[in-house]
């Protein structure tokens, strides 16, 4: 089992729409957990963290089920220039500073 | 903002040749990853490092060294390089121990071996 798994889409949505893409991860440890968001051919920039009591920024809300090990990303009103891959991520079982990356999601926003 | 900064965007090199990338960060950061990227396998971790002159095995170090002398600079070196090193390589960097600490990345090298 892949320590963290994310359906890879696409995703394809008109503007305007709401989207919302899960992750699950493996370890029941796990402390730290962050969506970020990679453009085609750039890095990956961090979008947020997600806390154990649900955080949003603007037009996106993550939360955390820690019970269910289960990461939720939700992107309101969606806009062209959403279209992106997002990463789950989450800290590695032997250390809180390295990361394990998902594959990421793939979500198009069409006009 | 943090910068990381890596020393190339686009690099072609032949096979057999001894290859560096580097990457500097200017947060006085304690961590440094390197990371090489391709189509339908996600990030894999090479090597990283949590101090000057530590360095620690990530998933995929065959076929490559790193160094860290100074706390800022951080290089990947192909001893001999192969086509199936042909990849995008990210460096990234991120604070001291703790929870939430994101790492954040330079623009990345896109490497072909020839």
């Amino acid at each position: 089992r892949k320590e963290v798994e994310q359906d890879p889409g696409p995703f394809n949505v008109p503007e305007g729409a709401t989207v919302a893409f899960n992750c699950t991860y493996s370890n029941s440890a796990s402390q730290s957990f962050f969506w970020y968001r990679q453009d085609c051919r750039k890095e990956p920039k961090l979008l947020m963290s997600v806390y154990s009591s649900g955080n949003e920024d603007g037009r996106f809300t993550a939360q955390l089920n820690r019970a269910s090990q289960y990461i939720s990303l939700l992107i309101r009103d969606s806009k062209l220039s959403d279209s992106a891959t997002y990463l789950c991520v989450v800290n590695g079982e032997d250390s809180s500073y390295k990361l394990i990356f998902g594959s990421g999601t793939r979500l198009l926003v069409r006009p | 903002d943090v910068k990381v900064t890596q020393s190339s965007r686009y690099l072609v090199k032949r096979t057999g040749e001894k290859v560096f990338l580097e990457c500097v960060q200017d947060m006085d950061h304690e961590n440094m990853f390197w990371y090489r990227q391709d189509p339908g396998l996600g990030l894999r971790l090479i090597y990283f490092s949590y101090d000057v002159k530590m360095k620690e095995k990530g998933d995929i170090p065959e076929g490559y060294s790193v160094s860290r002398e100074k706390k800022e600079r951080f290089s990947l070196i192909l001893e001999s390089a192969s086509t199936n090193q042909t990849s995008m390589y990210l460096c990234a960097s991120s604070p001291g121990t703790g929870v939430y600490q994101p790492q954040h990345f330079g623009d990345g090298t896109r490497l072909s071996i020839l």
